[in-house]
């Protein structure tokens, strides 16, 4: 079965650092991967996905992740934190029929 | 404007009522999707439908059922079967198509059982 893993609950950022969150799947096929972000009392919406076209995808907000196979990994960075990047951020493995298996989540917290 | 309304954002219940909650999507979309979300638990499958009239148990089906009559809508009981139906209930939808696969999500309902 599909399944992500997102360690760290809680992650802390100093505002102009880089922002790197980790994740890493597991899946029996070439996956389609996705980084969705969710601001406190709303729904998610879509940073980034990776469909095999590209190893590394870039995302709005300038967000990016980077595929790799070889580490089942698809690990989402920003080079310089902002204030508004503050939020809840999660993976996801899609596995089968546009099923989509979550990782827990990491809650970014950004200092200023 | 596109996109996927649910309503209410808020609602109360006491333990043993059943209660309803809306989903509707004006993005032509032909699936639809229920989650729930716990602090700290990530998001987990309720149920699903990729057609109307017909929808699949996902990974925390009992104690909830749902329809697909229409297109548009796919509206989710929470029964008094759930155990602990206190959550954050969040729809989406999205294409029927293995590239196109993103889903996009309503804005949620919280529910508070009292």
């Amino acid at each position: 079965a599909q399944s992500v893993t997102q360690l760290g609950s809680h992650v802390s950022v100093s505002e102009g650092a880089l922002v790197l969150l980790r994740c890493n799947y597991s899946s029996s096929v070439p996956p389609y991967l996705f980084w969705y972000v969710q601001y406190p009392n709303q729904g998610l919406q879509l940073l980034l996905k990776y469909t095999s076209a590209a190893t590394l995808v870039k995302g709005i907000n300038g967000f990016e992740a980077e595929f790799k196979k070889s580490e089942t990994s698809f690990h989402l960075t920003k080079p310089s934190a902002h204030m508004s990047d503050a939020a809840e951020y999660f993976c996801a493995v899609e596995y089968g029929n546009n099923r989509l298996a979550f990782g827990k989540g990491n809650q970014v917290v950004v200092i200023p | 404007d596109g996109g996927i309304t649910q309503s209410p954002k808020y609602l109360f219940r006491k333990e043993g009522q059943n209660v309803t909650l809306s989903c509707e999507q004006n993005l032509n979309h032909d699936a639809m999707y229920w989650y729930r979300q716990d602090p700290g638990q990530g998001l987990r499958l309720i149920y699903y439908s990729q057609i109307v009239n017909d929808f699949q148990k996902g990974d925390i089906a009992e104690g909830y059922s749902v329809s697909r009559e229409k297109k548009e809508s796919f509206p989710l009981t929470v029964t008094s079967a759930q155990k602990n139906p206190t959550a954050f209930y969040l729809c989406a939808s999205s294409i029927v198509d293995p590239y196109l696969n993103e889903q996009f999500f309503g804005p949620g309902t919280r529910l508070t059982v009292l």
